[in-house]
């Protein structure tokens, strides 16, 4: 079953702006992760945050847990053309660490 | 460094043929493997995934088995495909410590 779930499901923002997607999810985790998909190809990690984080940065990305909300936000700074893709984030669950993907959000910057 | 190789990157097949997709990692022992189907514009549905040789998990009911023969080689397989097949198969690993996936290129997958 998928455990997290995405919104929204398709942004589309100019280039320079800000791209804020959101990630829930219904059980406990042991992190949290967000992953980068162009099209056609197989996803790219982008960045792990733990369930005893809150905040965690990556250059130009920002992600944000709440385990209380069971939510996380992703926020991508000043983006670029470059940034347009699917974002999806993923939980892992018990000991096996299986990941769960949710449907993610398809982010297109525009020139 | 880490690798790892999916392949065929394109397969077309007519329904009721066999399937045999293939992925295997370098430069690690002992990753957790997965095989995740996509269907177009759609999130990551897991099909299976494997913490050892011979151990494998099947997380839905379907058409579709796996198998891992070698410690770092996970196979996709079927006997007799169904138009409903038809999709983006990616293979992943990970490792104990560290639950980063790697993705393998993806194999698109259309039954005919």
């Amino acid at each position: 079953s998928q455990q997290g779930e995405e919104d929204p499901q398709a942004l589309s923002i100019q280039e320079g702006e800000n791209a804020t997607m959101n990630c829930s999810y219904k059980t406990s985790i042991n992190n949290l992760q967000w992953y980068r998909q162009n099209s056609g190809r197989g996803l790219v990690h982008l960045i792990l945050i733990r369930s005893n984080e809150r905040e965690k940065h990556s250059g130009r990305l920002r992600v944000t847990l709440d385990t209380s909300k069971k939510s996380s936000s992703l926020l991508i700074t000043a983006s670029r053309a470059a940034d347009t893709a699917s974002y999806f984030c993923a939980t892992d669950e018990g000991s096996a660490r299986q990941l769960t993907f949710g449907s993610g959000t398809q982010l297109t910057v525009l020139p | 460094s880490q690798t790892i190789h999916q392949w065929p990157a394109t397969l077309v097949q007519p329904v009721g043929s066999p399937l045999s997709l293939e992925c295997t990692v370098e430069g690690t022992s002992n990753p957790n493997l997965y095989w995740y189907r996509q269907a177009a514009g759609r999130g990551l549905q897991l099909l299976f995934y494997s913490v050892g040789i011979g151990q494998i998990s099947s997380e839905v009911p379907q058409n579709l088995s796996a198998s891992r023969p070698q410690d770092r080689q996970f196979i996709l397989s079927s006997k007799k495909l169904l138009l409903s097949d038809s999709g983006f198969y990616l293979c992943a690993w990970n490792g104990d410590t560290n639950t980063e996936a790697f993705f393998g290129q993806g194999t698109r997958l259309t039954v005919v």
